[in-house]
């Protein structure tokens, strides 16, 4: 079953703008990752956060945490037209020596140039 | 070399054929994973492979037989599929848990798989 939850499915925005996408899940995690998928192609880590850290930056990426809400968002700063991708969390329910990470559904991010 | 490579990149089969789907790393990662992605929907997690043994197996049908002959390599075998399994194959791995708390996935480009 999915356990991120993204919104919005879709965003569009322009060029130099902020782009904010969010995340929901439901059951507690050992991390919450974040990928960025071009169409059809392999997805690219982005950034990964700690279920006890609260936020961590990146270059132009941005990314909170709150694990009493379960959620997180991602904030890409400054957006330029190579950003535009599909955007996914990811959380880490892995056990013992063995990981799994599961994929929300998804946000698609077009930026305008 | 940090990247993981899948061939091929496209697969056309029959549902009768015998196939199968290629991933190597050579990132030292101890942990491997194939994932099936459908068009417009994220990618769903098939199985996981820690220190070339299975430990995850989310259901998936006996029509795909995953093997790990060594800790560079991931095979997913193919057989009898349905027009149902097109879809893009994604191999990925990682550090394992053990190494350490939280680690990133390398994922390759895919193999896009279409099943007639």
């Amino acid at each position: 079953s999915q356990q991120g939850e993204e919104d919005p499915q879709a965003l569009s925005i322009q060029e130099g703008e902020n782009a904010t996408m969010n995340c929901s899940y439901k059951t507690s995690i050992n991390n919450l990752q974040w990928y960025r998928q071009n169409s059809g192609r392999g997805l690219v880590h982005l950034i990964l956060i700690r279920s006890n850290e609260r936020e961590k930056h990146s270059g132009r990426l941005r990314v909170t945490l709150d694990t009493s809400k379960k959620s997180s968002s991602l904030l890409i700063t400054a957006s330029r037209a190579a950003d535009t991708a599909s955007y996914f969390c990811a959380t880490d329910k892995g056990q013992g020596g063995s990981e799994k990470l599961v994929f929300g559904k998804g946000t698609k991010l077009t930026v305008n140039p | 070399d940090t990247e993981v490579t899948q061939t091929p990149k496209h697969l056309v089969m029959g549902m009768t054929n015998k196939k199968s789907l290629k991933c190597e790393q050579h990132m030292g990662h101890r942990a491997m994973y194939w994932y099936k992605q459908k068009a417009k929907k994220p990618p769903e997690l098939m199985f996981v492979y820690s220190y070339e043994k299975l430990s995850i197996n989310e259901s998936v049908p006996s029509r795909f037989s995953p093997e790990c002959p060594n800790s560079s390599l991931l095979n997913l075998h193919l057989h009898a599929l349905q027009p149902e399994d097109s879809a893009l194959y994604l191999c990925a791995s990682s550090q394992t848990r053990t190494r350490g708390p939280n680690y990133g996935y390398t994922f390759g480009s895919g193999t896009r798989l279409t099943v007639v």
